[in-house]
C-alpha cells in the first residue's frame, strides 16, 4: 500500500493564480482531511470529507474549495493564490470516528509559495 | 470555541535527560492523539488516550490523560537523538464541529548527544 500520496511536492504560484492539490489514498478510509500548517505553528484542518460526495469546512476554509467524487481522491482548489496561503499542506485519512480508529494518516505533504 | 495550549514550545536536552510536554484544553475532551512530525516529515501518530487518567507506555514514552480529561503529557525517558522532533498533541471535544481534531502549536524537542 502506499497510503496517502500528494502531489505536487512543491510549487510556486504567482499572486492570483490557480491550483489543485492532489491527494490520494489507497487504505479504503472513509474520512479524508486537509490540513495547513504555517512555520512554527500546529495543523489547522480547512476542509475534511466523512465519504465520497461529502464534504465540509474546518477552521480555515476561505480561499479553498474541495471535492470528493471518490472515496480514494481528496483534491484541494486554491483560487486567486494570496501570499496568505503560502504554506505546508497535508493530506490526511482515517478510517472514521470510531474510537480506536481513528488515527490519522499523513501524506508527505505539498509546499507551497505565493509571491 | 475549544483552545489547546501545548508547553513548552522549544525544550533542549542533552542526550539522556528526561523530556515532558504537557497539553491543556480549556474544555473536556472526548480523547486525545499525539503525534510526532520529524523535521521536514509529515505527522505521524504516536497514541491515542481515551479514558480518564489513562496510562499508556511505549518504551521509553509515557503518555497520561487527566483525571478530569482537559489535559495531558508525554514524558521521554532517557532522550536519544531518534527522538528529535516536534510532539504534537491533538484533542478531540465532543460533538459537531468539535469532533474534529484541534492540534497544539507541538514542542519542539532537540537532543545534543
Amino acid at each position: 500500500n502506499a497510503g496517502v500520496t500528494q502531489t505536487p511536492k512543491f510549487r510556486i504560484l504567482k499572486i492570483g493564480q490557480s491550483m489543485t492539490l492532489q491527494c490520494a489514498q489507497d487504505m479504503n478510509h472513509n474520512y479524508m482531511y486537509w490540513y495547513r500548517q504555517d512555520p512554527g505553528m500546529g495543523l489547522k484542518l480547512i476542509y475534511y470529507s466523512v465519504g465520497a460526495g461529502i464534504t465540509d469546512k474546518g477552521e480555515v476554509p476561505n480561499g479553498y474549495n474541495v471535492s470528493r467524487s471518490t472515496t480514494e481522491d481528496f483534491p484541494l482548489r486554491l483560487e486567486l493564490a494570496a501570499p496568505s496561503q503560502t504554506s505546508v499542506y497535508f493530506c490526511a485519512s482515517s478510517y472514521g470516528l470510531r474510537l480506536g480508529s481513528d488515527e490519522q494518516y499523513f501524506g508527505p505533504g505539498t509546499r507551497l509559495t505565493v509571491t | 470555541g475549544q483552545q489547546v495550549m501545548q508547553i513548552p514550545q522549544y525544550q533542549h536536552v542533552q542526550e539522556g535527560e528526561d523530556f515532558t510536554t504537557y497539553c491543556n484544553s480549556s474544555t473536556t475532551l472526548s480523547n486525545i492523539q499525539w503525534y510526532k512530525q520529524r523535521p521536514g516529515g509529515h505527522p505521524v501518530f504516536l497514541i491515542q488516550l481515551v479514558k480518564s487518567g489513562e496510562v499508556k507506555k511505549q518504551k521509553r514514552l509515557t503518555f497520561q490523560f487527566g483525571e478530569a480529561k482537559k489535559n495531558s503529557s508525554l514524558h521521554i525517558t532517557a532522550t536519544q537523538t531518534t527522538d528529535v522532533g516536534t510532539y504534537f498533541c491533538a484533542p478531540r471535544g465532543y460533538g459537531g464541529s468539535q469532533g474534529n481534531l484541534i492540534f497544539g502549536k507541538g514542542t519542539k524537542l532537540s537532543v545534543k548527544p
